[in-house]
């Protein structure tokens, strides 16, 4: 069974913070993402990295970095948090581009 | 990404009826269409997904119908039962770009006993 592992599920930061979401895979795969939940706004690619230290920017990337340094793991950085980033941050990873993503539990960030 | 449009927001049927959600998409390169269901305080999960080489897809209560050339494609789910509900997500992979998906709004069933 895939898992994908957020180390922080609720997390609080004061506006200009610097914050560090971990995401964890333990089934070797190729492609990880880091997702933006909001009602009514579906899911928002926000950062993906398809191999170590690749990455491509998805469709939000204003306002967060991301790191690959490992194949396991991808973490995104907020390098100043804003209130407008309060929000459900979701990791995901698949296998290669035509397989199954598979989510994490999610990160619920609320910045103050 | 390019936008895909789902709708109802929310739907609410009694148990055993029929529910419907209905996404359409712009981006005619477009060909894998997954829908994935959210549970309360839970991951999304992919239930079902269709590729554009074909126009119909179903497992046990759930189907998904695609068409291409409307550039719309549907979740069915019928005899519905209360752990049905949830939120439903369908996404498309704009330009065939493999699953760098862009998601629909999502779409909040209630089923009632």
């Amino acid at each position: 069974d895939v898992k994908v592992t957020q180390s922080s599920r609720y997390l609080v930061k004061r506006t200009g913070e610097k914050v560090f979401l971990e995401c964890v895979q333990d089934m070797d795969h190729e492609n990880m993402f880091w997702y933006r939940q909001d009602p009514g706004l579906g899911l928002r690619l926000i950062y993906f990295s398809y191999d170590v230290k690749m990455k491509e920017k998805g469709d939000i990337p204003e306002g967060y970095s991301v790191s690959r340094e490992k194949k396991e793991r991808f973490s995104l950085i907020l390098e100043s948090a804003s209130t407008n980033q309060t929000s459900m941050y979701l990791c995901a990873s698949s296998l290669g581009l035509r397989n199954t993503i598979y989510f994490g539990e999610g990160s619920w960030l609320t910045v103050v | 990404g390019e936008n895909v449009e789902q709708h109802p927001s929310t739907l609410s049927v009694q148990e055993g009826d029929s529910a419907v959600i209905k996404c359409t998409y712009s981006d005619s390169a477009s060909n894998y269409f997954p829908w994935y269901k959210q549970e309360l305080g839970k991951r999304p999960q992919l239930i079902i997904d269709i590729r554009s080489n074909v126009g119909e897809k179903k497992d046990q209560r759930i189907a998904v119908t695609l068409n291409k050339t409307a550039k719309h494609f549907s979740l069915h789910i019928t005899e519905t039962q209360p752990e049905d509900s949830a939120v439903y997500f369908c996404a498309h992979d704009p330009e065939a770009a493999g699953n760098k998906l862009t998601f629909g709004g999502g779409t909040r069933v209630l089923v009632k006993p």
